[in-house]
C-alpha cells in the first residue's frame, strides 16, 4: 500500500527565495506532523495537525515558516525568505489517531539546501 | 520540557553479538517511549515500543527495558546482522509530542 509521500526529495534555492514542500499522508490518517532532522541530529518537531487545523504549531521556528491542510488529507510546509540555517532534512509523518501515542508513518523526506 | 539524551552516538559491534543503546529522559510525565531506525536516505520506522505500565518488552531479537524510577530506557539487539546497521533513535512523549534524543550510529562488522 502506498506509505507517506513527499515532494521534492531535493531542492536548493538560493537564501530570501521562498519554498514549499508537500506531504501527502497515507489515505485515512487523520493526524500528520512536520519535523525538521539535520545532519546528525533526532527529528524536531514543527507542526502537527488533526484534520484540518493545526492542532499544536509549538515547533515553528519563527514566522517565516507556516503549514496548511486545507482538506485534512495533503499539507504543505511554506517557508518565506529562506535562510542558510534552513537547510535540513524536512519530514512528514502521519498516524490514525493522535489520541493514544503511537506508531508515526514517516516519508523519506524533502532535503532542502539553501544556498 | 521533555530532555531525551542517548548514549552512544556511535557503537561498533561485531555480527552475531549484541548491542546496547541506552536513553534518558528528564520528564516524569513521558509515559511512551518508542524506538525509531532510520537507514540513509529514509525516515524513521518504528521498530518498539513501551509504555510506562510495563518494564520490559521484545519482539524477536529486539528488546526495551524501561526503568522509571532512574528515568533510562534501553534498546537491546541480540544476534547483530548486517541489515541491523543504521541510526537508531529513542524518544520520549511529552504534551503529545515526541522528543527525540540525537541518535546512535550502530555499525555491524562481518
Amino acid at each position: 500500500g502506498a506509505g507517506v509521500s513527499q515532494t521534492p526529495s531535493n531542492k536548493v534555492t538560493e537564501k530570501g527565495k521562498y519554498v514549499e514542500l508537500r506531504c501527502d499522508p497515507i489515505s485515512g490518517h487523520t493526524a500528520l506532523y512536520w519535523y525538521r532532522q539535520s545532519l546528525g541530529q533526532g527529528p524536531e518537531f514543527l507542526i502537527y495537525f488533526q484534520g484540518t487545523g493545526a492542532a499544536d504549531d509549538s515547533g515553528l521556528p519563527n514566522d517565516r515558516f507556516f503549514a496548511v491542510r486545507p482538506e485534512g488529507s495533503v499539507s504543505t510546509l511554506k517557508i518565506q525568505r529562506t535562510e542558510r540555517g534552513d537547510s535540513a532534512v524536512y519530514l512528514c509523518a502521519s498516524s490514525p489517531d493522535r489520541e493514544n501515542t503511537g506508531e508515526l508513518f514517516f516519508g523519506e523526506g524533502s532535503r532542502l539546501t539553501v544556498l | 520540557g521533555e530532555n531525551v539524551e542517548q548514549h552512544p552516538s556511535t557503537l561498533s559491534v561485531q555480527e552475531g553479538d549484541s548491542a546496547v543503546i541506552k536513553c534518558t529522559y528528564s520528564d516524569s510525565a513521558s509515559n511512551y517511549f518508542p524506538w525509531y531506525k532510520q537507514e540513509l536516505g529514509k525516515g524513521p520506522q518504528l521498530i518498539i515500543d513501551i509504555r510506562s505500565n510495563v518494564g520490559e518488552k521484545k519482539d524477536q531479537r529486539i528488546a526495551v527495558t524501561l526503568n522509571k524510577t532512574a528515568k533510562h530506557f534501553s534498546l537491546h539487539i541480540t544476534e547483530t546482522q548486517p541489515e541491523d546497521s543504521a541510526v537508531y533513535f529513542c524518544a520520549g512523549d511529552s504534551n503529545y509530542q515526541l522528543i527525540w534524543g540525537a541518535g546512535t550510529k550502530l555499525i555491524i562488522k562481518p
